[in-house]
């Protein structure tokens, strides 16, 4: 089944900073998600690509999707500390059934 | 604002054990998920649910494993003989739409953890 790959695994930022997360996949998608979780809580559905748009914004969050690279970003803009958390991406896990989540890129926002 | 509640927060049971998570999704969804997360490692897919019948089932899914709805609007999953290694937080997750659609997002629990001892 498919799941996405997330990069950097950590990233530290200081208040105020952008940060930037990649996510590649393998197969061909009609749209990809992004989920935050912070520790030890429920996942967060953040945003919905599809797969004819290149580009989405929702408040501090952009998300970009090139479908012929296999490969989308979230950029949150002027990070606040609670934004601390991990963040996936999750392409369609190889069925309309499930999401395949991978490790995640865990970020640290530091006040 | 809608969530989906999951009932325990946290449930420690001694190895053979059965146990039993609930979850009430939100009321007008149609698909229902079990998701497990062992500390420290990934969010993994246990079993999908559609139409009172399973629609997907992860490997990790076995014949220990069941899931129910009883009723309009719980779902739950058993765990028949329960194992050290089954100790994870167990997340239920709902969805209106399918995930197949444009629109199908999953909507999560704040998790049960669950302790085998």
């Amino acid at each position: 089944s498919q799941q996405g790959e997330e990069d950097p695994q950590a990233l530290s930022i200081q208040e105020g900073e952008n940060a930037t997360m990649n996510c590649s996949y393998k197969t061909s998608i009609n749209n990809l998600q992004w989920y935050r979780q912070n520790s030890g809580r429920g996942l967060v559905h953040l945003i919905l690509i599809r797969s004819n748009e290149r580009e989405k914004h929702s408040g501090r969050l952009r998300v970009t999707l090139d479908t012929s690279k296999k490969s989308s970003s979230l950029l949150i803009t002027a990070s606040r500390a609670a934004d601390t958390a991990s963040y996936f991406c999750a392409p369609p896990g190889g069925s309309n059934y499930k999401l395949t989540f991978g490790k995640g890129t865990l970020l640290t926002v530091n006040p | 604002e809608p969530e989906v509640t999951q009932t325990p927060s946290h449930q420690v049971t001694q190895m053979g054990q059965e146990v039993i998570l609930r979850c009430v999704p939100i009321s007008n969804h149609l698909y229902f998920y079990w998701y497990r997360q062992i500390l420290g490692q990934k969010v993994e897919f246990l079993v999908s649910f559609y139409n009172n019948e399973i629609s997907e089932k992860s490997e990790i899914f076995d014949d220990q494993f069941s899931v129910e709805r009883p009723d309009g609007s719980n779902f739950t999953l058993k765990i028949r003989s329960t194992k050290l290694e089954d100790s994870a937080m167990y997340f239920c997750a709902s969805s209106s739409e399918s995930l197949a659609s444009n629109t199908g997002e999953l909507f999560f629990g704040e998790g049960s953890r669950l302790t085998v001892l």
